[in-house]
């Protein structure tokens, strides 16, 4: 089990121009998460999706759009990049349990993107 | 606005002493407060968890005590060792469908040998 990855690692974009971060998990997991980690502020949920076909806002969902066409994968797209993106972006991937309630979530290593 | 505030910023430990990170939190709705344990360049990854229907869960060295009244909630690490150095994450989110995490800033930890 490779559980959650991420590509790419790393990225340097100019402003303006777009990107797709791509989230693979192997655990057939229902929901996925997008966060993105600045120093000082912990973890903000830009994105997520609880399954195949549907996504919702999290905190700071503004200049970014996600897509999960597969179960299996979820996309983070900047459209027209701002240094303010500059961040460390972690996927996440998490089950139901019997009770109908989330579980824990797993993340993935990290994509640290320089928008300059 | 920090739904979920941690402290301290940082903190540094002799090798075989406790750490004590703290949390508070202000939405009622809250009803699962995960702690995450992050080493650098890797992902968080969960450490131990609560529900507000016990007061304090012990796993191994470490252990989280929990106030409902307070809206507080902490991680005890007994017997501090130098690869617990890492950042700490105290996260809290309602068990409702969808499990949005909010996090706090975060603790830097680092236990000297």
């Amino acid at each position: 089990n490779a559980g959650v990855t991420q590509t790419p690692k790393f990225r340097v974009l100019k402003t303006g121009q777009s990107m797709t971060l791509l989230c693979a998990q192997d655990m057939n997991h229902e929901y996925m998460y997008w966060y993105r980690q600045d120093p000082g502020m912990g973890l903000r949920l830009i994105h997520y999706s609880v399954g195949e076909g549907t996504t919702a806002k999290g905190e700071v969902p503004d200049g970014y759009n996600v897509s999960r066409l597969k179960k299996q994968n979820f996309l983070l797209g900047l459209e027209s990049a701002a240094p303010s993106q500059t961040s460390v972006y972690f996927c996440a991937s998490s089950s139901l349990n019997w009770g109908g309630l989330t579980d824990t979530q797993y993340f993935g290593p990290g994509t640290r993107l320089t928008v300059l | 606005q920090q739904q979920v505030k941690q402290s301290p910023q940082s903190l540094i430990v002799q090798k075989g002493g406790i750490s004590i990170i703290n949390c508070a939190y202000e939405n009622t709705a809250f009803d699962y407060f995960p702690w995450y344990q992050q080493f650098p360049g890797k992902g968080p990854a969960l450490l131990i968890a609560i529900r507000p229907d016990v007061s304090e869960k012990k796993e191994g060295r470490f252990t989280i005590s929990f106030n409902k009244s307070a809206k507080q909630f902490s991680l005890h690490i007994m017997d501090s060792q130098p690869g617990d150095s890492a950042t700490y994450f105290c996260a809290a989110t309602p068990m409702e469908y969808g499990n949005k995490l909010v996090f706090g800033a975060g603790t830097i930890l680092r236990v000297k040998s």
